[in-house]
């Protein structure tokens, strides 16, 4: 099956620095990835989608200039936290798939990020 | 938008025996139908899926059932195993589309 990979696989960092969190499908290329924060215990909460070569899309209430996404690749997406805090540390998830076949989606292993 | 709910939460089960998950979902145009095991520390890994052509799909111990009629699919893992202790999480999708809709989780707890 596809093999998608995060990196890195956990950060801590201090407060008010910025991260940033690889993507990376390394047998197919993937025209669409998606970025997912999971809290303890929860559900996944789609955070936003980026398709290559073209801007992200967010989900409601997510900060388009805290979460930065770059898919400038058909392998590689990038998700930047930018000066970080402490509540945005979380289990960040990404998927990666072709556009318009959900049933081909794949996701990675998680970043584990925790702000001090 | 597409609403899907889990149930149970948490569900131990005696090793050997059977566990089933349900969901709903609320969004008729949603055809794929996709569960996936999330062991701790770790990204959903998909076990099984079905569409909505089709019944029931059966893959060795898992198996998942769907009626489209009552928009409701079920996880069953049968002769559970202490390695089948993890979260599953449900979801639906519209097949041509991009973006997945999860269920809530639900943490099982196989006991030796």
């Amino acid at each position: 099956g596809a093999v998608v990979s995060q990196h890195p696989s956990w950060v801590i960092c201090k407060s008010g620095t910025s991260v940033k969190i690889e993507c990376r499908s390394l047998d197919f290329q993937a025209t669409t990835m998606f970025w997912y924060r999971q809290f303890p215990k929860q559900s996944l909460m789609l955070m936003a989608t980026s398709n290559e070569g073209s801007k992200a899309t967010y989900e409601q209430g997510v900060e388009k200039d805290k979460f930065l996404i770059n898919h400038a690749s058909l392998t590689l997406s990038t998700l930047t936290v930018t000066s970080a805090h402490p509540e945005d540390s979380s289990f960040y998830i990404c998927s990666a798939g072709i556009s318009g076949r959900a049933y081909e989606q794949f996701f990675g292993p998680g970043t584990r990020l925790t702000v001090l | 938008g597409e609403n899907v709910e889990q149930h149970p939460s948490t569900l131990s089960v005696q090793e050997g025996d059977s566990a089933v998950i349900k969901c709903t979902y609320s969004d008729s145009a949603s055809n794929y139908f996709p569960w996936y095991k999330q062991e701790l520390g770790k990204g959903p890994q998909l076990i099984i899926d079905i569409r909505s052509n089709v019944g029931e799909k059966k893959d060795q111990r898992i198996a998942v059932t769907l009626n489209k009629t009552a928009k409701h699919f079920s996880l069953h893992i049968t002769e559970t195993q202490p390695e089948d202790s993890a979260v599953y999480f449900c979801a639906a999708s519209f097949e041509g589309g991009n973006q997945f809709y999860f269920g809530t989780g639900t943490s099982l707890t196989v006991i030796p």
